[in-house]
C-alpha cells in the first residue's frame, strides 16, 4: 500500500542549529512530493515541492529539500533555524490512485521546537 | 490572506444541531477538497471535488454531506454529529487537470474550521 512515514513526531533545536526532518514514502513509482508547515491556528502553506529536474529543490523561508529516489525519501533542511520556524511540517506524496487522479496523502507529521 | 477562506473560524454545536462549513477559493482552481485534521492523526481527506464533480468519498459517515455549487465554493454540511468528529476541518483547493493527465498543482489550504461537538 501506498504510504508516507515521518518517523519524527518531535524534533527539538536550538536556534541557529540546523535542521533536518526527514519523510519517507512507499510507491512502485516517482511521486510528485510536497512539504508543507502549519503554524498554530493556521492551515498548511506549501514550504516546496518535487515533480521532476534537480532532486534538490530550494523552497520558501530558506528550506530546501532532496529527492533520494535509491532511499524513496525526502528529507527536509535548514542550516539555521529561526525561532519563528517553531510549527508542525508535513510531507506530502501525490500518488495516482485506482481512479486515476493524483491525490495527496500526508504524514503525520513533526512538530519542531526551537529553543533560544 | 492565504486565497482559501474557510468560515466559521470556530464552531460549537451539539449532536443534534444542523450546520455548514463554508469554503470560498480565490484562486481560480477547479479542485476542492475536505480534510479532516484530528489531534495525533494524519490529515483524513474526506471529499475531492473535480470540475465540480465529487471523484472522492473515502468512507465518511453520511452526517457529513458535502456541496460544491460551483469551482469556486464548496460546503460541509454537518448533522447529528459524535463527539469524535470534533476536530480541525481543512478546506483546500488545487489546479487540477483531466483524468490521465499530469498533475503538478500544489493543495492552497484554508485556515480551517475548529468544531467542536458537544
Amino acid at each position: 500500500a501506498q504510504s508516507v512515514t515521518q518517523p519524527d513526531i518531535h524534533i527539538t533545536v536550538s536556534e541557529g542549529a540546523s535542521l533536518e526532518l526527514r519523510c519517507n514514502y512507499s510507491y512502485g513509482a516517482t511521486p510528485y512530493l510536497f512539504w508543507y508547515v502549519q503554524s498554530p491556528g493556521q492551515g498548511l502553506q506549501l514550504l516546496l515541492k518535487y515533480f521532476s529536474g534537480d532532486t534538490l529543490v530550494q523552497g520558501i523561508k530558506g528550506f530546501e529539500a532532496e529527492f533520494k529516489r535509491s532511499q524513496s525519501s525526502f528529507n527536509l533542511r535548514k542550516p539555521s533555524v529561526h525561532w519563528s520556524d517553531a510549527a508542525e511540517y508535513f510531507c506530502a506524496v501525490a500518488m495516482l490512485d485506482p481512479g486515476g487522479s493524483y491525490i495527496p496523502t500526508f504524514g503525520r507529521g513533526t512538530s519542531l521546537i526551537v529553543h533560544p | 490572506e492565504t486565497g482559501v477562506t474557510q468560515t466559521p473560524r470556530h464552531l460549537v454545536m451539539g449532536m443534534t444541531n444542523k450546520k455548514s462549513l463554508k469554503c470560498e477559493q480565490h484562486l481560480g482552481h477547479n479542485a476542492m477538497y475536505w480534510y479532516k485534521q484530528s489531534a495525533k492523526k494524519p490529515l483524513e481527506l474526506m471529499f475531492v471535488y473535480n470540475f465540480k464533480e465529487q471523484t472522492e468519498n473515502n468512507s465518511v459517515p453520511s452526517r457529513f454531506s458535502p456541496e460544491c455549487p460551483n469551482s469556486s465554493h464548496l460546503f460541509l454540511h454537518l448533522h447529528t454529529l459524535q463527539p469524535e468528529d470534533s476536530a480541525l476541518y481543512l478546506c483546500a483547493s488545487s489546479q487540477d487537470l483531466p483524468r490521465g493527465l499530469s498533475y503538478n498543482s500544489p493543495l492552497h489550504f484554508g485556515n480551517g474550521t475548529r468544531l467542536t461537538v458537544t
